[in-house]
């Protein structure tokens, strides 16, 4: 099946920096894009998502892009704060299934 | 609260004995998912359901495990003959149509750790 590949499996950034990760997808017919937030001995959450009608989406500081003809799409995190630290995962959708995600640190 | 609700919270066994964890989604989801998570690597997918039926099923899966949703609302894993490895978090998940194209909503999981 087809799946999703996300980059980077790590990244630490400067309290107030941006942070970015990516996924790429190979399945055309994909059209929901969700991102996951899980912090340390928590639950994932969905934090945002993005349908394939959609180039963009923000939500305060956290934004989703999507490239349709590339077929990648991105997590943008504006001004990162020590609480953004935790693993983002952009899943399969189709299939339910999860890679390992990227560790996200951000340093005070 | 509404939201997915796992039961237990944590569970300690033997090696051999068999456990069952519980798992009752938000009440109006369709969809029902079991996950295992081990530290550092992110939700394994193991088997849903759509309603009552269990349409997929991890190929990865050991016939040690079953689930259950007999009656489309809360379902039921059970891991028989209990194994050091089996030692995980295991999720639920739960959506309201297909996942395909709508949000997971997790519960908070039960850690199970076989001694």
């Amino acid at each position: 099946g087809e799946n999703v590949e996300q980059h980077p499996s790590t990244l630490s950034v400067q309290e107030g920096d941006s942070a970015v990760i990516k996924c790429t997808y190979s399945d055309s017919a994909s059209n929901y894009f969700p991102w996951y937030k899980q912090e340390l001995g928590k639950r994932p959450q969905l934090i945002i998502d993005i349908r394939s009608n959609v180039g963009e989406k923000k939500d305060q500081r956290i934004a989703v892009t999507l490239n349709k003809t590339a077929k990648h799409f991105s997590l943008h995190i504006t001004e990162t704060q020590p609480e953004d630290s935790a693993v983002y995962f952009c899943p399969n959708a189709g299939k339910s299934t999860f890679g390992d995600g990227t560790t996200l640190t951000v340093k005070p | 609260d509404t939201g997915v609700s796992q039961d237990p919270r944590h569970k300690i066994t033997k090696r051999g004995q068999n456990v069952t964890f519980r798992c009752d989604p938000i009440s109006e989801h369709n969809r029902l998912y079991w996950y295992r998570q081990t530290l550092g690597q992110g939700p394994e997918f193991l088997t849903y359901f759509q309603n009552e039926a269990q349409l997929e099923k991890s190929r990865l899966l050991s016939d040690r495990f079953s689930a259950e949703r007999p009656k489309g609302s809360f379902s039921t894993l059970e891991i028989q003959r209990t194994e050091q490895g089996d030692s995980a978090m295991y999720l639920c998940a739960s959506s309201l149509g297909q996942a395909v194209n709508s949000p997971l909503h997790f519960g908070n999981g039960t850690r199970l750790t076989v001694t």
